[in-house]
C-alpha cells in the first residue's frame, strides 16, 4: 500500500491556467506538508497543516492555496500559473511534526508552458 | 535567515571507500538534524536523524553532530554504487525543516 500518494504525477499546462494537486496519506499522521523542489534540486517548504489547521505558511504567492478537508488529505490549488511555478511539488506527512520522520509522496512534476 | 549549507559536489568515491558528506547550519536554535537520500527522479527518504552531540550509527551510516561548530556530517562506509544519489541535510526549526541544496554522491565501481 502506498503511504503518501499524489495525483497527478505529471502536469503540463499553459500559463494563466488554474490547476490542483491532490495528496493523501494512509499512515494516520497528524501533520502534512507541501514542498517545492526547483530545477536546482533545492527543496523548500511551502505549507504545513496539523489536524486540518494551517501551522506553516511560508512566503508563497497567494496564487497558491492549500486546503485540508481532513487530516489524511492536503490539496494544493494554484491560480494563474506562471513559468516560474514549474517544479516538482512534494507532499509529505509526519506523526507530530518536527522531530518525527517525514514521509514524502512521489512528487508531482509541473511544467508550465 | 535560517540556512543549511552543503557542498553541491559531485563527490566521487570508489566502491568500498568511505564517503564523507558535510553540512553546516547558521542558526543555533535548531535541535534536530536529518539526512535524506534522494535518487534521481524520486522522492527524498530519511536515512538518519540526530539530536545530540556525538555520533549515531546505523548499519553502514554514521551521522555526526557538533553543535559548537554548527556542523553535521554523514559517513557512509563500504560505499556501493547503489549509494549514488543526492544527499540532503536538513535542520529542524520550530515546526519545519530547512533543507540544504544537497550533495551529489557518485560511487564508482
Amino acid at each position: 500500500d502506498t503511504a503518501v500518494s499524489q495525483t497527478p504525477k505529471y502536469l503540463v499546462t499553459q500559463m494563466g491556467n488554474d490547476k490542483s494537486i491532490k495528496c493523501e496519506q494512509n499512515l494516520g499522521h497528524d501533520t502534512m506538508y507541501w514542498y517545492k523542489q526547483d530545477s536546482k534540486k533545492f527543496l523548500k517548504i511551502m505549507f504545513s497543516y496539523n489536524n486540518k489547521e494551517l501551522i506553516i505558511n511560508e512566503t508563497v504567492p497567494n496564487r497558491f492555496s492549500p486546503k485540508s478537508p481532513d487530516k489524511a488529505h492536503l490539496n494544493l490549488h494554484i491560480n494563474s500559473l506562471e513559468l516560474g511555478d514549474s517544479a516538482v511539488y512534494f507532499c509529505a506527512s509526519s506523526q507530530e511534526g518536527l522531530g518525527e520522520t517525514q514521509y514524502f509522496g512521489p512528487g508531482t512534476r509541473l511544467l508550465v508552458l | 535567515q535560517k540556512e543549511v549549507e552543503q557542498n553541491s559536489g559531485p563527490l566521487s568515491v570508489p566502491e568500498g571507500a568511505i564517503a564523507s558528506l558535510n553540512c553546516t547550519y547558521s542558526d543555533r536554535g535548531s535541535q534536530s538534524f536529518f539526512w535524506y537520500r534522494q535518487y534521481s527522479g524520486k522522492s527524498p527518504e530519511l536515512i538518519m536523524s540526530i539530536y545530540s552531540n556525538g555520533d549515531k550509527e546505523d548499519g553502514r551510516f554514521t551521522a555526526q553532530l557538533n553543535k559548537a561548530s554548527q556542523y553535521v556530517s554523514l559517513l557512509i562506509r563500504d560505499s556501493q554504487p547503489s549509494d549514488s544519489a543526492t544527499y540532503l541535510c536538513a535542520g529542524g526549526y520550530g515546526n519545519k525543516l530547512v533543507f540544504g541544496a544537497g550533495t551529489i554522491l557518485r560511487v564508482k565501481s
